[in-house]
C-alpha cells in the first residue's frame, strides 16, 4: 500500500512568487492534515480536511495560503505571494475516517516526507 | 490551549547508553499522546502512542508511560543503537471543539548515537 506522498520534495522560489504543494494521502483516508515546521521550531498545525470539506483551518497563518481538496482525494496548498517567513518544511498527513468525530483523536496520522520550501 | 514541552537537544550518546527524552504537556481532558520519529531524509513515523492514563506505549525497545498526575510522557530506551539517530517529536491529540485529530507537537529532539 502506497504511503502519503508529497510533491515536490524541495522548492526554491523568490519572494513574491507563487508555489503549489501537493499531497496524495493514503487511498481511502478521509482525513487529511497539513502541518508546517519553520526554522527548527515545533511542527504546527495548519488545517484539516474531512473528505473535501475544511474541518478546521485555524492554523492557516494568513490569506496568502489557500488549501484545496477537490473530490476528497489529493490536496494542494498554494502560497501566493510567498514571503521569506514562509520558508520551512510542509508536512501532510492522513488518517482513516471513523464516522464518529469523537474517536478521530485516537487515529494514527501517517505522514509524508514533507516539502522543503525555501523562499529567497 | 494545548501545548507540549519537550526536552531540548541535541542529545549525543554512545551506543548502548540509556536514553531519556522528557516530554510534558498541557491539555484539557484526556488527550492521546504520541512519539513520532523522523529519520534522516524521511517523513515522520509513529514510534508509539498511549490513549489513556497509565497506558504504556512501546515499540522497537522504546517505551513511554502516560502519567496524568505529572502530565508527562517521557521516552526511554535502555540501550540505544547508532540506527536510533533521528529527530524525536512528542505530540498530543486533543478532544473537544474543533481540535479533534489535530496534533500539537513539541520542538523536537535531535538524537545522535555514536559507535
Amino acid at each position: 500500500e502506497a504511503g502519503v506522498t508529497q510533491f515536490p520534495s524541495h522548492s526554491v522560489i523568490e519572494k513574491g512568487q507563487t508555489v503549489t504543494l501537493r499531497c496524495d494521502p493514503i487511498s481511502g483516508h478521509d482525513n487529511l492534515y497539513w502541518y508546517r515546521r519553520v526554522m527548527g521550531k515545533e511542527i504546527k498545525f495548519l488545517l484539516h480536511f474531512v473528505k473535501e470539506s475544511k474541518q478546521d483551518e485555524s492554523g492557516m497563518p494568513n490569506n496568502r495560503f489557500l488549501a484545496e481538496r477537490t473530490g476528497g482525494t489529493y490536496s494542494t496548498l498554494k502560497v501566493q505571494p510567498a514571503e521569506l517567513e514562509d520558508s520551512g518544511v510542509y508536512f501532510c498527513a492522513s488518517s482513516p475516517g471513523t464516522g464518529r468525530t469523537s474517536v478521530i483523536w485516537k487515529n494514527i496520522q501517517y505522514f509524508g516526507a514533507g516539502t522543503r520550501l525555501s523562499v529567497l | 490551549g494545548n501545548s507540549v514541552t519537550q526536552m531540548e537537544g541535541p542529545v549525543t550518546l554512545s551506543e548502548e547508553a540509556f536514553l531519556t527524552i522528557n516530554c510534558t504537556y498541557t491539555a484539557t481532558g484526556y488527550p492521546s499522546l504520541f512519539w513520532y520519529v523522523q529519520y534522516p531524509g524521511e517523513g515522520l513515523q509513529l514510534l508509539l502512542k498511549a490513549t489513556k492514563a497509565d497506558d504504556k506505549g512501546s515499540n522497537k525497545g522504546f517505551e513511554a508511560t502516560y502519567r496524568k498526575e505529572t502530565t508527562s510522557f517521557h521516552l526511554e530506551k535502555g540501550s540505544v543503537q547508532v540506527s536510533d539517530s533521528a529527530v524525536y517529536f512528542c505530540a498530543l491529540s486533543g478532544i473537544g471543539g474543533t481540535s479533534y485529530g489535530k496534533l500539537t507537537f513539541g520542538q523536537g529532539t535531535i538524537l545522535t548515537v555514536h559507535p
